[in-house]
């Protein structure tokens, strides 16, 4: 049972454009929604967060937005730098769960110089 | 200065074996957790410790034990090898394990081949 989703195992995208990577969940008890960021051979990297009180989280280049009528959030990176290269993964908690995480399975960005 | 390091990256194993893995972080977090891993990529939590107390065990084989011998230590130790515990197994941790902003640092990765 896969409750965060992320359905587009890759996304190519050309340097300077904007990157939208998706995931949606079916678990409408997440209250807290995470993006880790992995490099090859590396361990997942914190990236950004939102809480369900929120629709929106900005930091920088990167943007969170939180759709929870339709279970779904996305990530911008504006623009897209080659550096941005890496699997993006999405991750939710709920207070019930021990605030234990559950991620999704990953997307792999590619930024195209 | 790496915050979550585990050791080793990679290791190759016959089936039947038993093997461990070490994991150690300086990041004075009190929290910390195995993660694997599985060939569809998924991120799936095995175990969390917090203060040297188990607080989240999975459905995880019994073959599968994790040791912490202090907060800052969280080692797995994998009796009896099978080839589907074949993965990635990611060490991680986090400040406290009810915190609302449940930011993990993960170490790099051990991979693991059962032969």
């Amino acid at each position: 049972d896969q409750q965060v989703k992320q359905n587009s195992p890759s996304l190519s995208v050309q340097e300077g454009r904007i990157s939208i990577l998706n995931c949606d969940y079916t678990n409408s008890m997440f209250d807290y929604f995470l993006w880790y960021k992995k490099y090859p051979a590396e361990g997942p990297t914190f990236l950004i967060s939102i809480s369900s009180i929120k629709d929106k989280n900005e930091d920088g280049r990167f943007t969170v937005f939180l759709n929870k009528s339709a279970k779904h959030l996305s990530l911008h990176i504006v623009p897209s730098q080659p550096g941005d290269s890496a699997v993006y993964f999405c991750a939710a908690s709920d207070f019930g769960s021990a605030r234990q995480l559950t991620f999704g399975s990953g997307t792999q960005l590619t930024v195209l110089p | 200065d790496t915050a979550v390091s585990q050791t080793p990256k990679y290791l190759v194993t016959q089936m039947g074996n038993d093997k461990s893995i070490k994991c150690e972080q300086n990041l004075g977090h009190d929290t910390m957790y195995w993660y694997k891993q599985d060939s569809k990529k998924f991120l799936k939590i095995m175990f969390s410790y917090n203060n040297k107390e188990l607080i989240i065990n999975e459905t995880v084989p019994n073959r599968f034990s994790p040791k912490s011998p202090d907060k800052a230590h969280l080692n797995l130790h994998i009796n009896s090898l099978e080839l589907g515990d074949s993965a990635v197994y990611f060490c991680a941790s986090s400040q406290a394990p009810d915190a609302t902003n449940e930011k993990l640092f993960f170490g790099s990765g051990t991979q693991l081949s059962v032969l």
